[in-house]
C-alpha cells in the first residue's frame, strides 16, 4: 500500500491562478480530508467527504473546492489563489467518520502564493 | 468548546532522559484523543490513541501516553529519549460536535529537541 499520496509536493502560484492539488489514497477508506497548516495554528480542516459524491465544508472551506468523484481520489481546487492560501495542506483518509477511526495524512503540499 | 491545548512550544532533553510532551483539552462528552508526530518535510504519522478503558496507552515508537480524566490531560512519554525522536508532535481530539464530520482539533504543536 502507498497509502495516502500527494502531488505537488512544492508550488508557487501567483496571486489570481489557479491549480488543483491532487489527493489519492489506496487504502479503501471512505472518509477523506484536506487540512491546512499554519505556524502556531496547529492544523485547520477545509473540506471533507465521506464517500463518493458526498463533500461538505470545514471550518475554513473559502476559496477552496472539492469534488470526490472516486472513492481513491479527493483533489482540493484553489480557483484565485490569494497570499493568504501560502500554507502547507495535508490530505487525510480513514475508514469512516467513527469517533475511534485513525485517520492518516499524506507528505504535504507546500504552496506559496505571491 | 472543544479544543486542545499544548501548553509548550518547544522540550528540550537530553538523549537517554525521559520526556514528557503536554497536552490538555476540553471537551463536551467522551474524548477520543490523538497523537500525532510530524518528521521535517514529512506529513504527520500517527502515533497512539486514547479511545476508553487503561488510562495508559501504548503506542508506536517506544511512546506511550497517560489519559488523566480529572486533570483532563493527555500527555505523551517516552522513558528513553532518542536523537532520532526530535520532531514536531500534535495533540488532537475527535470533534463529536454536530454529528460525524470526522474533524480532528489539533493542538499548536510541540517541537521535541533531544540533544546528544
Amino acid at each position: 500500500n502507498a497509502g495516502v499520496t500527494q502531488t505537488p509536493k512544492f508550488q508557487v502560484l501567483k496571486t489570481g491562478q489557479s491549480m488543483t492539488l491532487q489527493c489519492a489514497q489506496d487504502m479503501n477508506h471512505e472518509y477523506m480530508s484536506w487540512y491546512r497548516q499554519d505556524p502556531g495554528m496547529g492544523l485547520r480542516l477545509i473540506h471533507y467527504s465521506v464517500g463518493a459524491g458526498i463533500t461538505d465544508q470545514g471550518e475554513v472551506p473559502n476559496g477552496y473546492n472539492v469534488s470526490r468523484s472516486t472513492t481513491e481520489d479527493f483533489p482540493l481546487r484553489l480557483l484565485s489563489a490569494a497570499p493568504s492560501q501560502t500554507s502547507v495542506y495535508f490530505c487525510a483518509s480513514s475508514i469512516g467518520t467513527g469517533f475511534t477511526d485513525t485517520q492518516y495524512f499524506g507528505p504535504g503540499t507546500r504552496l506559496t502564493v505571491l | 468548546a472543544q479544543s486542545v491545548a499544548q501548553p509548550e512550544d518547544q522540550v528540550n532533553v537530553a538523549e537517554g532522559n525521559p520526556l514528557t510532551v503536554k497536552c490538555t483539552y476540553s471537551v463536551s462528552g467522551n474524548p477520543y484523543l490523538f497523537w500525532y508526530v510530524q518528521y521535517p518535510n514529512r506529513g504527520l504519522q500517527f502515533l497512539l490513541k486514547y479511545i476508553t478503558g487503561d488510562n495508559l496507552v501504548k503506542g508506536s515508537y517506544g511512546f506511550e501516553a497517560e489519559f488523566n480524566k480529572s486533570q483532563t490531560s493527555f500527555h505523551l512519554k517516552k522513558p528513553s529519549a532518542l536523537v532520532s525522536d526530535s520532531a514536531l508532535y500534535f495533540c488532537a481530539v475527535r470533534d463529536i460536535r454536530k454529528g460525524n464530520t470526522g474533524k480532528l482539533i489539533f493542538g499548536q504543536g510541540t517541537t521535541l529537541q533531544v540533544k546528544p
